[in-house]
């Protein structure tokens, strides 16, 4: 069983670019969940991706955006990068388009900005 | 203001005793998660509890669940020094009009 990758480990950043941050879902998992956690907080939940649709967002802008694709695999873009964006950025994966299953998460992407 | 928080912030035992951790919410949930993870990597699942039910046990691990009072209480009991890490609780609210949420989590660190 494949396990949830995200992809890269590491990214750096300035202020105004633009990130695509990958993740590869657990095989059999159809959604994924992506998730900013800043540095001592818990996971924010930005959106989630089920059959390839977002299926509920919390409380980020616009410039967080998303995609999931036929095999389930995800990418999450950030526009017009700001400081506060510097963060952990985990996916998670699960069974079905409910909460109602455990989440596998994988370890991140570091994304700083300077 | 968060959905879950959990109590206390940080835990400093020595290995063999137990740890409760506790999470208060706000609003009606569909289920409650307990989640541990382990500096600079991701979230590792433990326990899902539903919100008919009121106990569950996974190995040294026990989870209850007390919907009148918005809580959750996890208890790790003989505790090992790989036991430390961070433990966060998270509400599924989604028929309840909010999205999955995680509390800022409890740092749990336990003493050879």
């Amino acid at each position: 069983e494949t396990g949830v990758t995200q992809s890269p480990t590491h990214l750096i950043k300035t202020r105004g670019q633009q990130v695509t941050l990958r993740c590869s879902s657990q095989s059999g998992h159809n959604t994924v969940s992506w998730y900013q956690q800043a540095l001592g907080q818990g996971p924010q939940f930005i959106f989630q991706y089920y059959r390839e649709e977002e299926n509920g967002r919390g409380n980020f802008p616009p410039r967080f955006s998303g995609l999931q694709f036929p095999n389930y695999s995800s990418e999450l873009n950030v526009n017009a990068l700001e400081l506060d964006d510097s963060a952990l950025y985990l996916c998670a994966s699960s069974l079905a388009g409910q909460n109602n299953q455990p989440q596998h998460f994988g370890d991140g992407t570091r994304l700083s900005i300077l | 203001s968060q959905q879950g928080e959990e109590d206390p912030q940080a835990l400093s035992i020595q290995e063999g005793e137990n740890a409760t951790m506790n999470c208060s919410y706000k609003t009606s949930i569909n289920n409650l998660q307990w989640y541990r993870q382990n500096s600079g990597r991701g979230l590792v699942h433990l326990i899902l509890i539903r919100s008919n039910e009121r106990e569950k046990h996974s190995g040294r691990l026990r989870v209850t669940l007390d919907t009148s009072k918005k809580s959750s209480s996890l208890l790790i009991t003989a505790s090992r020094a790989a036991d430390t890490a961070s433990y966060f609780c998270a509400t599924d609210a989604s028929n309840y009009g909010q999205n999955f949420v995680f509390g800022p989590g409890t740092r749990l660190s336990v003493l050879p």
